[in-house]
């Protein structure tokens, strides 16, 4: 069900260092995964995608893991910035259900500290 | 290119009032999906439309509603407003919907007094 409010998880890292943040999804269905970043006053940021076909992709400085035998996805960060602290969702989406809609995470927030 | 366009950016209105907002997305995205944001609830999806067409909604009343003209700008309308419908309303514009990327707006701020 809904929930009633939202706990939003936290992760504080120190500049320099590589963050984890993880992600469970619901829908054993979801073929299609996006991470987005999310700073104050401003609309969420495309980070990176990735598609049921595959376990891992890699951008600048990010990497996302699926795992859907457990249905989860991560997202790492190498030598984060301060410039990455923000709210990081992940959303799920069934393409073939036709759907048309994303389904989003509760978020986390990460800090970095210099 | 131009990325996502919402207007305006900030809205104050009062309990009772309706209010329009409006979405261009990127040229040649043809998919236009509105979203929820709080703080208790997260993002929910609204509705999305694809070529003038509704294709799905969310699970919100009635007084949400939306359209999609022909150059594929979108805009929605919430009637009788609540307190509750105090949220920031993200628009995303793909080009198919589905498994293609969506970019998302910087968002309408609206706050019901």
């Amino acid at each position: 069900g809904e929930s009633v409010g939202l706990h939003l998880p936290t992760l504080s890292v120190q500049e320099g260092d590589n963050s984890i943040i993880n992600c469970a999804y619901s829908n054993s269905a979801s073929d299609y995964f996006i991470w987005y970043k999310q700073e104050s006053g401003k609309g969420p940021q495309f980070i990176i995608d990735i598609r049921s076909n595959m376990d891992k992709r890699q951008g600048q400085r990010v990497t996302v893991l699926l795992n859907k035998t457990v249905k989860h996805l991560s997202l790492q960060i190498a030598a984060t910035q301060p410039g990455d602290s923000a709210v990081y969702f992940c959303a799920e989406n069934d393409s073939g259900g036709s759907n048309y809609k994303l389904t989003f995470g509760k978020g986390t927030l990460l800090t970095v500290n210099p | 290119k131009a990325g996502v366009t919402q207007t305006p950016r900030y809205l104050i209105k009062t309990r009772g009032q309706q209010v329009t907002l409006s979405c261009s997305p990127i040229s040649g995205h043809r998919s236009v999906s509105w979203y929820q944001q709080t703080p208790g609830q997260g993002l929910q999806f609204l509705f999305e439309y694809f070529s003038e067409t509704q294709r799905n909604k969310g699970n919100f009343p009635g007084r949400f509603s939306g359209r999609q003209f022909s150059n594929s700008r979108s805009e929605m309308n919430v009637s009788t407003l609540e307190l509750g419908d105090s949220a920031l309303y993200l628009c995303a514009s793909s080009f198919s919907a589905g498994n293609y990327g969506y970019t998302f707006g910087s968002g309408t701020r609206l706050t019901v007094v």
